[in-house]
């Protein structure tokens, strides 16, 4: 059973760029399945931001798509999520998730990302 | 994008009560939708794909139904276990978007 671990600085600085990793255990990274993106702001609902296929290729939401950077470390079995220009608008809780089908079966616990200077 | 529309956005019912959630696409997505649970501090979890097939480990007392634009979550004899949140997602096309949950707590 593939297992996903989010980590990364709990506190960015506006304007700054948030950085996370996923962690990828029990299976690899290069499998046949889409890695996703997707957060939540505090009390709200989910919003997807992209995702990575085991080629490199990506999906974007076009409302993050000049911000955002999904990439992939396959010696690492990790992938990771730079956003940039971040605002309090970007105070969320971060998952990954395994995707096939365009559906998230398996998610990461989250990592809460604060903005605040 | 297309929107996600989920009815009602919270309800309240007994342990053993039947529960449906409504979710209604933008557009035709055909049997291309996902709901998801979620508790609070825990991650979601899938519980039915394609619109109506129960992900592995999800009890059968959850079923799903609809296509085009109009589905149904139905909980049959609510557990102690399913207060939640409930989200349904149209994978149909980019970006992937979520209804805004549906809140089922405790009468």
């Amino acid at each position: 059973q593939v297992q996903l671990q989010e980590s990364g600085p709990g506190l960015v600085k506006p304007s700054g760029t948030l950085s996370l990793t996923c962690a990828v255990s029990g299976g690899s990274i290069s499998s046949t399945y889409w890695w996703n993106w997707v957060r939540q702001p505090p009390g709200k609902g989910l919003e997807w931001i992209g995702e990575i296929y085991h080629t490199g290729s990506t999906n974007y939401n076009p409302s993050l798509k000049s911000r955002v950077t999904i990439s992939m470390d396959k010696s690492k079995n990790h992938l990771s999520l730079n956003l940039t220009s971040v605002t309090a608008a970007d105070t969320a809780m971060y998952y990954c998730a395994r995707g096939e089908y365009n559906y998230a079966f398996q998610w990461g616990q989250g990592t809460l990302v604060t903005v605040s200077s | 994008d297309i929107q996600m529309t989920q009815s009602p956005s919270s309800v309240s019912a007994s342990v053993g009560d039947r529960v449906t959630i409504t979710c209604r696409a933008g557009q035709d997505i055909s049997s291309w939708l996902a709901w998801y649970q979620q508790k609070p501090g825990k991650a979601p979890k899938l519980l039915i794909y394609a619109a109506s097939i129960l992900q592995s480990g999800v009890p059968s007392r959850f079923s799903g139904t609809g296509s085009g634009t109009d589905f149904t979550l139905t909980i049959t004899s609510l557990q102690p276990e399913d207060f939640a949140v409930y989200f349904c997602q149209q994978a149909d096309s980019f970006p992937l978007t979520f209804g805004g949950g549906t809140k089922v707590d405790i009468k």
